[in-house]
C-alpha cells in the first residue's frame, strides 16, 4: 500500500516568509509525528496527534510554528516568519497506534526546508 | 533529557558481518528501533525489539538488547554494498511522546 507522502519535497523562501508543510499519513494509522533533521541538532521529535487532538506542544521550537490534522488523517505543519535556524528536514511519520505494540512509526520522504 | 548515543563511523570489508553498538540512558524504554536511511531518502525501519527480549532475528539481521547496562546493538551478516547507510537507533521511553534518536553510525564499505 501507499506510504507516508509529504509535499512540497523541496522549498526554498525568504527570511520572514510563511511556509506549509504537509503530511498524508498511511491509511488507518492513527498516530501522526513530525520531526525535523538537522545537521548541527541530528532528528528532533516536534509533535504527535492521536486522531486530532495534539496533546502536547512543548517540543515545538518556538511560537512561530503550529501544526493541525483533520479529519483524523492529514496534517500541516505551519512555520510563521521563517528564520535561517529553521532550514531543515521536515519529516512526517505515522503508526497504527501511539506508545506500546504498534507504534512502529514509518517516515515519509521529508521535506526540505531552505530559508533565504 | 534522555540521551541515544552511536559510534559516529563504522568501517567494514564486504562479506564480514558488521555490528552497530547503541548506548541509552532510559530505563522506562519499552521498544528500541534501527532505522537506516540512505543519502537523500527518508527514514526506513529495519527492525525493532521489545524491552523484554534479549534477542531478535530477521534473515541478515540480528538484534542484541542488554538492558542491564542499557546496550542495543544491530548485527548485519554478509554485508553487501547496498548495505551502505547512516543507522540510527531510536527508543521510546515509557511516557514519551515521540521517538528519542541517535546520531547515527555512517556504515561505510570497503570492496
Amino acid at each position: 500500500g501507499a506510504g507516508v507522502s509529504q509535499s512540497p519535497s523541496n522549498k526554498v523562501t525568504e527570511k520572514g516568509k510563511d511556509v506549509e508543510l504537509r503530511c498524508d499519513p498511511i491509511s488507518g494509522h492513527t498516530a501522526l509525528y513530525w520531526y525535523r533533521q538537522s545537521l548541527g541538532q541530528g532528528l528532533e521529535f516536534l509533535i504527535y496527534f492521536q486522531g486530532n487532538s495534539a496533546p502536547d506542544k512543548s517540543g515545538l521550537p518556538s511560537d512561530r510554528f503550529s501544526a493541525e490534522r483533520t479529519g483524523g488523517s492529514v496534517s500541516t505543519l505551519t512555520i510563521q516568519r521563517t528564520q535561517q535556524e529553521d532550514s531543515a528536514v521536515y519529516l512526517c511519520a505515522s503508526s497504527l497506534a501511539h506508545g506500546g505494540r504498534g507504534d512502529e512509526q514509518y517516515f515519509g520522504p521529508g521535506t526540505r526546508l531552505t530559508v533565504t | 533529557g534522555e540521551d541515544v548515543e552511536q559510534s559516529l563511523f563504522l568501517s567494514v570489508r564486504e562479506g564480514d558481518s558488521s555490528v552497530i553498538n547503541c548506548t541509552y540512558t532510559d530505563s522506562s524504554s519499552t521498544y528500541l528501533y534501527w532505522y537506516k536511511q540512505e543519502p537523500g531518502a527518508g527514514l526506513q525501519l529495519l527492525t525493532y525489539i521489545f524491552s523484554n527480549m534479549d534477542m531478535k532475528q530477521d534473515q541478515r539481521l540480528t538484534v542484541l538488547l542488554n538492558k542491564k547496562d542499557k546496550h542495543l546493538s544491530l548485527r548485519i551478516a554478509d554485508t553487501q554494498t547496498g548495505d551502505s547507510a547512516i543507522y540510527f537507533c531510536a527508543e521510546m521511553g515509557g511516557g514519551a511522546d515521540g521517538l528519542t534518536f541517535g546520531k547515527g553510525t555512517h556504515l561505510i564499505i570497503q570492496p
